[in-house]
């Protein structure tokens, strides 16, 4: 079936530190995917997508590219704040249905 | 307006009660959802309206009863709920459904439900 898997948090950096956060996934054909952002208290929000190979998805420093070949979509930034911190959810999704498949989320604690 | 409004934010119910979610778009979004969300876990889908018709039930219990009054209300409806259905409950809202959902959904600040 379809899946996401990313690593286990949380991830704890300090300000300006560089960030990886890795997701792969195992899908029968092409999704999209998505990096979604939970801060403190609220609801999820899209922070990138992609939605075809080698498309790179990029919002507020943050960036990923769609990899076919290791099917990946590994967040990067390359320097973060505290304000960064939040649990980032990975996600697929097939343009014939509405199901968002996330994946287990990894939280990220950035300290001044 | 790109925000997706719940209420109410906090909510305690006993198991015998019954009590209702409540969720607003005003984006003209034809597509809205209902997930649930347990500590340190991703949200999970309960159901999906197109067109205010209820389009994916994901075997939700029948204590969970979701309404769509008009395209930018979304009810759900608690009744003899357990303890652990105990969570968050996140609506959505995207701006097609189907084969046009691209996978952007909006979501609310959600309703955090505690049953006693």
């Amino acid at each position: 079936g379809n899946s996401v898997t990313q690593m286990e948090g949380p991830v704890t950096l300090s300000e300006e530190a560089f960030l990886t956060i890795n997701c792969t996934y195992t899908a029968t054909g092409y999704p999209s995917l998505f990096w979604y952002v939970q801060y403190p208290g609220e609801g999820l929000q899209l922070l990138l997508k992609a939605t075809k190979a080698d498309d790179k998805g990029s919002n507020k420093g943050f960036e990923a590219t769609y990899r076919k070949e290791t099917t990946s979509f590994h967040l990067e930034k390359g320097s973060v704040q505290v304000s960064d911190s939040a649990v980032y959810f990975c996600a697929l999704n097939f343009y014939n249905t509405d199901k968002l498949i996330f994946g287990t989320g990894t939280r990220l604690q950035v300290f001044p | 307006d790109t925000e997706v409004t719940q209420t109410p934010k906090h909510l305690v119910m006993g198991m015998t009660n019954k009590k209702s979610l409540k969720c607003e778009q005003h984006m003209g979004h034809r597509a809205m959802y209902w997930y649930k969300q347990k500590a340190k876990k991703p949200p999970e889908l309960m159901f999906v309206y197109s067109y205010e018709k209820l389009s994916i039930n994901e075997s939700v219990p029948s204590r969970f009863s979701p309404e769509c009054p008009n395209s930018s209300l979304l009810n759900l409806h608690l009744h003899a709920l357990q303890p652990e259905d105990s969570a968050l409950y996140l609506c959505a809202s995207s701006q097609a459904s189907g084969k046009f959902n691209t996978g952007e959904l909006f979501f609310g600040e959600g309703s955090r439900l505690t049953v006693l």
